[in-house]
């Protein structure tokens, strides 16, 4: 299996708390990606990262924010969740742009 | 903004046939195409990726051709198993950064 493990794997949280989700890689990739997926939306790009301290957003950037202080660490915080951010998180890395090799497992978030 | 259709979005066949999955994209000005399976509760796994420049990518039991001109992207399955049940996805690539993925074609191959 890859080396790539998010924590938690669930979570239940309350609305307007903050929530900070993690990816850890020991493939020493580049390129870092949160998604999450919605039925009805299928996944969708929150922010990704190109290198130590180079994020940017993507499609559903509203509401979070992200961190990557080491290769290895990609960090998503939700600075005050909302029950619209209930969905299933997924990072994913690659060594380029354009593609993904790699998915984790995902982690199922409530806010109730 | 680039969309991505799978369809049909559920299959049932019978173990041993050959099947086709179909993706289509509006914006044809992309640069890679991935195919990928989900098993229920799980992450995404990458079955092919076709760069621009390619017609077709093959693994095994699995082909996956793109026809960009067409926006559409085919995935043929050979002599199915019920170990190829899953959920197949496809995205596409248009700014170097970005995938677009379909909403994905449930499969359940049956004994």
């Amino acid at each position: 299996d890859a080396g790539i493990t998010q924590s938690p794997r669930h979570k239940v949280t309350e609305t307007g708390t903050p929530v900070t989700l993690r990816c850890h890689q020991t493939e020493n990739h580049r390129y870092m990606y949160w998604y999450r997926q919605d039925p009805g939306h299928g996944l969708r790009l929150i922010h990704y990262s190109y290198g130590v301290k180079d994020t940017d957003k993507g499609e559903v950037s509203d509401g979070y924010s992200v961190s990557r202080s080491k290769t290895e660490d990609f960090l998503l915080t939700l600075e005050s969740a909302t029950s619209s951010q209930t969905s299933v998180y997924f990072c994913a890395i690659s060594e380029s742009q354009g593609w993904v090799a790699f998915f984790g497992q995902g982690t199922r978030l409530t806010v109730v | 903004k680039q969309e991505v259709t799978q369809i049909p979005a559920a299959l049932s066949v019978p173990e041993g046939e050959n099947l086709v999955l179909n993706c289509s994209f509006t914006d044809s000005a992309i640069y890679n195409l991935q195919w990928f399976r989900q098993d229920p509760g799980k992450g995404l796994t990458s079955l092919l990726l076709i760069q621009s420049s390619q017609r077709e990518q093959t693994s095994g039991r699995l082909n996956a051709s793109l026809d960009k001109s067409s926006g559409r992207s085919t995935l043929y399955i050979a002599a199915s198993q019920p170990g190829d049940s899953a959920t197949y996805l496809c995205a596409v690539d248009n700014a170097g950064n970005m995938l677009t993925f379909g909403g994905g074609t449930r499969l359940m191959v049956k004994p």
